[in-house]
Parts: C-alpha cells; structure tokens; sequence
C-alpha cells in the first residue's frame, strides 16, 4: 500500500521569509501524481501545487514550488517570501490512475506558523 | 459554478443515531469522493463513485456506513447507529476523468459530533 509521510508536525517562519517543508512517499508504482494542499483553520482544502511523477521539471506556482527527487521518492514544498495568510496546515498527498479512482492518500500535516 | 457544497456543516448526534450527510459536487464532475478526518489527521478515503456507480469501499467503511449517488448527481453518506469514533470531519470531493483533470476540489466539510 501507498503511504506517505509528514516528518514535520509543526513549523513556524517569519513573514517575507522562506519555509521548506518535507514529505516522503512510498510506492512501487511508475505513474503516480503529487500534490500539496493547505487547509486554512476551520476553511476548506484547497490545492497549492500538483507534480505529475512522468515530469522531472519540478512545479512552481508563484510563491509555492516543489522539489521532487523520484529515486529518493522525496516531494518538499518550499514557500517563498511567506505571508500571515499562508498559516495552515499543510498536506502532502499521493494518488495513481492504477486501480481507477485515483483516490489520494494524504500524509499527517504539517502546521505551519507564520509570524509577522 | 460555486464549488463543491456539503450539509449539514456541522452536526451534534447521540450515540446511537442515524445521520445523514448531503454533497453537491461541481456539476461537471462525474468522480465524486467520500474521505473521513480525525482531529491531527490527515483525510483518510472511505469511497468513490464514478458517475453514479459505487466503485470503490475503504475498509474503513463498516457496514453501518452507506453512501449513494443518484443519478450521478449529488451524493449521500448515511451512518447508522452512530458511535463516538465517528466524531470526525466528513469532506466529499470531486473531479472529472475527462482530459487530464485528476485535481479533486474539496467542500468545506460536515463536522460530526456523537456524544
């Protein structure tokens, strides 16, 4: 079974500046996509970022980019240039087309903190 | 289109209840999916509905969980008899298969309580 890993319960940064923060995934599958979503308090989940495992160009999103390392089956996510409203947890989440429902499956969260 | 919708946002049950929670994905959408989150957790996937056939069933999904897709429109996600391990946060999430559009779209969630 797929399982992805969070080392990094909480994390805290300072406005303006950058936060880098870890996931690590394990799968035996070739064709896989990743994602980072952030859950503000008490608001819904939203998509930051997605990595299609075929592409070794990492994405980037304005402010948000990742590091994808496939052969250490690593996936950061590096926030630049931090702001208040980027205080959320934060999920990494892996899903594959093999099975059909391509359903995610999520890592534990990180919190992260941003003081201004 | 206005996103993805759930209701109740919120609802207080006693032990031992049925209850019945509503998703209306984004209209285009034909997957529509059901994930449970625990306080500290992250979401953890129950089930999966293409259109509106029930593909998929987490084994986390006891038999006093039931989920429907009518028409493949809205969704439902019925617990019978609940318990207080089912205190959690319910999201459903939706996305399309047509293309390459794999991103699912979260609503905001149903909180249960069980006391």
């Amino acid at each position: 079974a797929q399982t992805v890993t969070q080392s990094q319960p909480e994390m805290s940064v300072q406005e303006a500046e950058t936060v880098t923060l870890s996931c690590t995934y394990d799968t035996s599958e070739s064709d896989y996509y990743l994602f980072w979503y952030k859950q503000p308090p008490s608001r819904q989940m939203i998509l930051v970022i997605r990595q299609e495992a075929y592409k070794q160009q990492n994405a980037t999103e304005n402010r948000f980019s990742v590091n994808f390392q496939k052969a250490a089956k690593s996936f950061s996510l590096k926030i630049s240039d931090s702001q208040l409203g980027d205080a959320a947890m934060y999920f990494c989440a892996y899903s594959s087309p093999q099975g059909g429902s391509e359903k995610l499956v999520f890592g534990k969260g990180t919190k992260l903190t941003v003081n201004p | 289109d206005t996103g993805v919708s759930q209701n109740p946002r919120h609802k207080i049950t006693k032990r031992g209840q049925n209850v019945t929670f509503r998703c209306d994905p984004i209209s285009e959408h034909n997957r529509l999916y059901w994930y449970r989150q625990t306080l500290g957790q992250g979401p953890e996937f129950l089930t999966y509905f293409q259109n509106e056939a029930q593909l998929e069933k987490s084994r986390l999904l006891s038999d006093r969980f039931s989920a429907e897709r009518p028409k493949g429109s809205f969704s439902t996600l019925e617990i019978q008899r609940t318990e207080q391990g089912d205190s959690a946060m319910y999201l459903c999430a939706s996305s399309s298969s047509s293309g390459q559009s794999y991103e699912q779209y979260f609503g905001p969630g149903t909180r249960l309580t069980v006391t």
